[in-house]
């Protein structure tokens, strides 16, 4: 069964360092996200991506943060400047083309980086 | 204002019992999906069951059922059955607006399950 993967599964970093998280989503979905679950509290929407571009974005998706597609399977999330807040689970979601009938809008999450921030 | 309310912080419930957890959303939209999620210990966000808000009938797989209540606006999970494995967050989710759109999702609290013997 196809899946998202996510890599690597925890990063350790220096607070003002930065890091790129990994994702590869399914391979057949167009749409493309992520969220944070900072621990013990619930999932928050980063970021939407579709056809190349940001679709959507939220508060927490500032200027310290960027996403790229580099080919056609990777996708990643960059914090430029981590601070000891970035602290969380990072999660890659992906969702299929729209398609007649079914539930196709159905985002599947890939298993998270958790990332700390000392 | 909070578009997902999980008012169980957490639930005890027996093995091969049926558990219901409660979920309930704020939204205008005339068009939205709603999911649940359980997130085990491990860390991962694994997808049971949607329900969009034109499905006449309540979602189902396998052991989960949805009770979709569109004027109460709920949309309660039921584990029936439950078993160990179980055990984890549950997590109710939204997604506003037609199926087309850029489909964020807004997660609630969500609600500790612990099975037990």
């Amino acid at each position: 069964e196809p899946e998202v993967t996510q890599t690597p599964s925890h990063q350790v970093t220096q607070m003002g360092q930065e890091v790129i998280l990994r994702c590869v989503p399914i391979s057949n979905h167009l749409y493309f996200y992520w969220y944070r679950q900072i621990l013990g509290q619930k999932v928050e929407f980063l970021v939407s991506f579709y056809n190349n571009e940001i679709s959507e974005k939220s508060e927490i998706f500032d200027d310290q943060f960027s996403v790229e597609r580099p080919d056609g399977s990777n996708f990643t999330l960059k914090i430029r400047s981590t601070k000891l807040e970035d602290s969380a689970m990072y999660f890659c979601a992906s969702r299929a083309r729209m398609e007649a009938g079914g539930p196709s809008d159905t985002q599947y999450f890939g298993p998270g980086t958790r990332l700390t921030v000392l | 204002a909070q578009k997902i309310t999980q008012t169980q912080p957490g639930m005890f419930v027996q093995e091969k019992e049926a558990v219901t957890l409660d979920c309930t959303y704020d939204t205008s939209d005339p068009s939205y999906g709603l999911f649940w999620y359980k997130q085990p210990s491990s860390g991962e966000m694994i997808f049971l069951i949607y329900q969009g808000s034109y499905d006449q009938q309540n979602a189902t797989e396998g052991r989960y059922s949805l009770n979709f209540q569109k004027a109460r606006k709920s949309a309660n999970l039921v584990i029936s059955a439950s078993q160990l494995g179980d055990s984890a967050m549950y997590f109710c989710a939204m997604r506003e607006g037609a199926t087309d759109s850029w489909g964020k999702l807004q997660f609630g609290a969500g609600t500790q399950v612990v099975v037990t013997p």
